[in-house]
């Protein structure tokens, strides 16, 4: 059973803070790793694709893999009230239909 | 960016009507669409995927006669409820994706509600 783990919170951190997302996952030969943003009541919204190890940056947004470890983060710089979400980590495998595995996500919270 | 509509976002109907929903990539053609339930505070559920042209691939549990999923298009994927009930309730969401290791893009989500 592939498995895809996330703490589920809520996080709560205040305005201009750091927040550190993680994620874990079972299936060692998973190639793709996504971060995804749901607000309340709405669909998921890609924030963040990576495929290889090591960080990968835009914006405030930081992605950070490590396939040895089978861990997989999201850094969120200088967190607004409007980050306040569920981040839900997406991982795909090598089978031909590469369907995503998603985590239960984690509940941010920012404080003004 | 990498568009998808879905449409309608809300139906409300009573318990036994047969309910369309169509998802379509906008900006891209879309080699599989994907079809997910998702329940109050619960995560997404994959039901099934579509590739164009070729008969969908459901979930393990999902009734393929009860949800019907036709992807007649690069664009354009519907998925119909049949003869829905109340526990067919959900919020339904599509997504699109172009090839292999893309990501998915998911469309706005279509709100069912069945008296």
């Amino acid at each position: 059973q592939k498995e895809v783990e996330q703490n589920s919170g809520p996080l709560s951190v205040p305005e201009g803070a750091i927040a550190s997302l993680n994620c874990t996952y079972s299936d060692r030969v998973s190639q793709s790793f996504f971060w995804y943003r749901q607000y309340s009541g709405k669909s998921p919204e890609l924030i963040m694709s990576i495929y290889s190890n090591g960080d990968k940056e835009d914006g405030r947004f930081t992605a950070q893999l490590n396939k040895a470890s089978q861990y997989v983060s999201l850094l969120i710089r200088d967190s607004q009230p409007s980050d306040s979400a569920t981040y839900l980590c997406a991982v795909s495998g090598m089978d031909s239909s590469y369907k995503l595995i998603f985590g239960s996500g984690t509940r941010l919270l920012v404080r003004p | 960016g990498a568009v998808v509509s879905q449409h309608p976002s809300r139906v409300i109907c009573k318990s036994g009507t047969s309910v369309k929903i169509e998802c379509r990539s906008l900006d891209f053609q879309a080699t599989t669409m994907f079809w997910y339930r998702q329940f109050p505070k619960q995560s997404l559920m994959l039901m099934a995927t579509s590739n164009e042209g070729s008969k969908a691939t459901y979930e393990q549990g999902v009734e393929k006669d009860k949800f019907l999923i036709n992807h007649a298009s690069l664009t354009l994927s519907t998925l119909t409820v049949t003869s829905a009930h109340p526990e067919d309730s959900s919020f339904y969401i599509c997504s699109a994706r172009r090839t292999g290791d893309q990501p998915q893009h998911f469309g706005d989500g279509t709100r069912l509600s069945i008296l």
